[in-house]
C-alpha cells in the first residue's frame, strides 16, 4: 500500500501558485519524498524529490515539514499545461526491490 | 523528453495468447523497471533488472516475466492473457540500486486484451 495520502482533486487559476499537500505521516528517516506526474496516458514525469530540506528546482518547490510527516509540493505559476494527476510516493533507499509505490494521486485542473 | 522508449506503443491480443513488450533504457542507466497501470489508477510495480537479473518483485503471478540484455534494453513478456492484463505498461530506468537514483519513465504501451 502507498505511504502517502492526497486529496483526490483540486483546482487552480491558471497563473496561481498551485500548492499539492502530501501527507506522510509513516515516513523513515532513510526514505526520500518524491514527487511524480503523469498526464493523460502518456508516462509518469519526475518533478523533484528531497529528504529534509527544502528543495527547488526549473519546475516546483518541495516544502517538507521539519518532522518530516507531510510536505507541499508547489507550481509557483500553473498553466494549463500542469493539468495532470501528481503523485506523492516515499521511497526507502536500499540495494533490493528498487521500486515507487503509487497511490491514486492528486488530479489537478487548472482554470482559465 | 526521458529518453526510454518503449515499443510498440500499442497492442491488440486475445485472451491466452502471450506478449512481449520491449523498453530501452535512458543513456547510463543499467537498471529498469516494469510497472502496470489499470484504467483510473496509479502504476503498481512489477518488478525490476540489474545486471540481467530479477531485483525485487510485486505482487504478480510468474506469468509476468523479464530479461535485461547487456545493452541494458529490457523485455516484459506475460504468459496466458487475461483481460485483466488490459492496461497501460510502464518501464522506467535508473541508475544502480542503493543511491539516490531517480527512475525516468518512458511513454508506456498500451495493452487490450479481448
Amino acid at each position: 500500500d502507498a505511504k502517502t495520502t492526497q486529496p483526490p482533486s483540486m483546482d487552480c487559476a491558471e497563473g496561481r501558485a498551485a500548492n499539492l499537500p502530501c501527507n506522510h505521516s509513516t515516513i523513515s528517516g532513510n526514505e526520500y519524498v518524491y514527487w511524480y506526474r503523469q498526464i493523460h496516458s502518456q508516462g509518469p514525469q519526475y518533478i523533484i524529490h528531497g529528504l529534509k530540506n527544502n528543495e527547488t528546482n526549473e519546475m516546483a518547490s518541495l516544502i517538507i515539514t521539519e518532522d518530516r510527516k507531510s510536505s507541499t509540493l508547489i507550481l509557483p505559476h500553473a498553466t494549463l499545461r500542469d493539468t495532470a494527476v501528481y503523485y506523492c510516493i516515499v521511497r526507502v533507499i536500499d540495494n533490493y526491490g528498487q521500486n515507487f509505490v503509487f497511490g491514486p494521486g492528486t488530479r489537478l485542473s487548472v482554470l482559465p | 523528453e526521458t529518453g526510454v522508449t518503449q515499443s510498440p506503443t500499442h497492442l491488440i491480443k486475445t485472451r491466452g495468447q502471450q506478449v512481449t513488450l520491449r523498453c530501452s533504457s535512458q543513456s547510463g542507466h543499467n537498471t529498469v523497471s516494469w510497472y502496470q497501470q489499470a484504467l483510473g489508477q496509479g502504476p503498481q510495480f512489477i518488478f525490476q533488472y540489474y545486471r540481467e537479473e530479477e531485483n525485487g518483485r510485486g505482487n504478480f503471478p510468474p506469468r509476468f516475466s523479464g530479461l535485461q540484455f547487456p545493452n541494458y534494453s529490457s523485455e516484459l513478456n506475460v504468459n496466458a492473457l487475461e483481460l485483466d492484463d488490459s492496461a497501460l505498461y510502464l518501464c522506467a530506468s535508473s541508475l544502480p540500486p542503493g543511491g539516490r537514483e531517480t527512475q525516468y519513465f518512458g511513454p508506456g504501451t498500451r495493452l487490450l486484451v479481448l
